[in-house]
C-alpha cells in the first residue's frame, strides 16, 4: 500500500517568514495529494491540493509544489502569520472508484512567532 | 451548506464498554469514511461507506464496525472498549457523485468525537 513520509514534525518560525514543509510518496499510482490544516480542536481542513498532471498550484500565500519523478511534494507558505500556527497534514490518493482513500503523513505542528 | 456534524464531541468510557457514534455528511453527499487519530499513529483509516455499503475497510480488528443508512448519515461502534481506543475520531463525507464526471473527490471532515475510555 500507500505509504507517506512528512517532514519536518515540528516547524517553528518567525512571522513573516516562510514555511516550507515536505512529504514523499511511494506509491506512483498515486495522482492526488490534498494537504490539510488542523487547527486545535477541530477537523483537517484542506487547504490546497494538486494533482499529477500538474507540477505547481497557488493560492494566495500557500503554494504546492510536485515532483512525480522523484515522488515528493512540499507546502510553501509565504509570508506567515500568527494564525497560521497549525497541525499541516500531507496526504497522497490514487484516483478511481473505490481506491481513493487518501494516506496521510504524520503531520507538522507549525508555529508562528508573532 | 452545513458542514459535517458528528455527536457526541466528547464521550468517556470504560475498559470493556461499547460506544456508537455518529456522523452527518454534507447534504448530498453519499460518501462517508472514518478515521482514528491520535497522536502516535497520526490519521488512520477505519472503514468507507457508499450507498449504505462498506466500500473500503482499514486495518483495525472486527471490534470496530460501521454503517450506512439511506440517508448517508453513518454511525460507527466499537465493542469491547480497550484503552488504546482513546482517540479522536473523525468523519469525512465527499461527494462522490459523476455530476463533473471526475474520480477525484474532496473529503470534508467533521470536528470530530474525543473518546477516552479509563
Amino acid at each position: 500500500g500507500e505509504n507517506v513520509e512528512q517532514h519536518p514534525s515540528t516547524l517553528s518560525v518567525q512571522e513573516g517568514d516562510s514555511a516550507v514543509i515536505k512529504c514523499t510518496y511511494s506509491d506512483s499510482a498515486s495522482n492526488y495529494f490534498p494537504w490539510y490544516k488542523q487547527e486545535l480542536g477541530k477537523g483537517p481542513q484542506l487547504i490546497i491540493d494538486i494533482r499529477s498532471n500538474v507540477g505547481e498550484k497557488k493560492d494566495q500565500r500557500i503554494a504546492v509544489t510536485l515532483n512525480k519523478t522523484a515522488k515528493h511534494f512540499s507546502l510553501h507558505i509565504t509570508e506567515t502569520q500568527p494564525e497560521d500556527s497549525a497541525v499541516y497534514f500531507c496526504a497522497a490518493r490514487s484516483g478511481g472508484r473505490g481506491s481513493y482513500i487518501p494516506t496521510f503523513g504524520r503531520g507538522t505542528s507549525l508555529i508562528v512567532h508573532p | 451548506k452545513a458542514g459535517v456534524t458528528q455527536t457526541p464531541r466528547y464521550l468517556i468510557k470504560t475498559r470493556g464498554q461499547q460506544v456508537t457514534l455518529s456522523c452527518s455528511p454534507i447534504s448530498g453527499h453519499r460518501s462517508v469514511s472514518w478515521y482514528q487519530q491520535t497522536p502516535g499513529q497520526g490519521l488512520q483509516f477505519l472503514f468507507e461507506y457508499f450507498s449504505e455499503t462498506q466500500r473500503n475497510k482499514g486495518n483495525f480488528p472486527g471490534r470496530f464496525s460501521g454503517r450506512q443508512f439511506s440517508n448517508s448519515r453513518s454511525e460507527m461502534n466499537v465493542s469491547t472498549l480497550e484503552l488504546g481506543d482513546s482517540a479522536l475520531y473523525l468523519c469525512a463525507s465527499s461527494l462522490d457523485g459523476t455530476v463533473r464526471g471526475s474520480s477525484y473527490n474532496e473529503q470534508f471532515f467533521g470536528p470530530g468525537t474525543r473518546l477516552t475510555v479509563l
